[in-house]
């Protein structure tokens, strides 16, 4: 069964350095998200994307994040400047349009943690 | 604004016992999803229904259903038979819309312990 793919599992990275956050969707899906969970708390939307732009953005995706489709295949979050309280586990989901009766698709995760 | 509310932060039952877990939502739409979750303690997100508001009949799979009520607004997931691979994290989440391709609101989950 396709899957949704996310690098890497985990990420450490200094405060105030950059970090790009990956994940290949199932090939024939058209939306996209992201969410992030801290530790033990609930999963919070932060982003869709659908049509090479974004569709919605939460009040937690200021201006310090971007996404970005690159190249047809990756959907990345990039978080520019990172803070201690960006340390959470982030998840990437797919799903492919409302016809074809899909849920959301989700990856495993990267846990990403700022020191 | 639309809104999940899973009111037992932890349960704990023993192996074989029945289990409910409960998800009250709030959203204004008419037309609306939704969803349980399960997250096993490696972490991952775990697809297990999706009903749409149109659709108030109960589900069954295997030792898993779901009762659905509008007039309560509510979404409850009981497992019969628990098992020690039960335990995990459950949420329920909740889309406004009729695409269901829109963002997903979860609750803040239930942590459910089968004790063996």
């Amino acid at each position: 069964e396709p899957e949704v793919t996310q690098t890497p599992s985990h990420q450490v990275t200094q405060m105030g350095q950059e970090v790009i956050l990956r994940c290949v969707p199932i090939s024939n899906h058209l939306y996209f998200y992201w969410y992030r969970q801290i530790l033990g708390q609930k999963v919070e939307f932060l982003v869709s994307f659908y049509n090479n732009e974004i569709s919605e953005k939460s009040e937690i995706f200021d201006d310090q994040f971007s996404v970005e489709r690159p190249d047809g295949s990756n959907f990345t979050l990039k978080i520019r400047s990172t803070k201690l309280e960006d340390s959470a586990m982030y998840f990437c989901a797919s799903t492919r349009d409302s016809y074809s009766n899909q849920p959301q698709h989700f990856g495993d995760g990267t846990r990403l943690s700022i020191l | 604004a639309q809104k999940v509310t899973q009111a037992q932060t932890e349960i704990s039952v023993v192996e074989k016992e029945d289990v409910t877990l409960d998800c009250v939502y709030e959203t204004r739409d008419t037309t609306y999803y939704l969803f349980w979750y399960k997250q096993p303690p490696s972490g991952e997100l775990v697809f297990l229904i999706r009903r749409n508001s149109f659709d108030e009949q109960n589900e069954i799979s295997g030792r898993y259903s779901w009762n659905f009520q509008k007039s309560t607004s509510s979404f409850n997931f009981t497992i019969t038979a628990s098992q020690v691979v039960d335990s995990a994290v459950y949420f329920c989440a909740l889309s406004e819309g009729n695409s269901g391709n829109e963002k997903l609101t979860f609750g803040t989950g239930t942590r459910l312990t089968i004790i063996p």
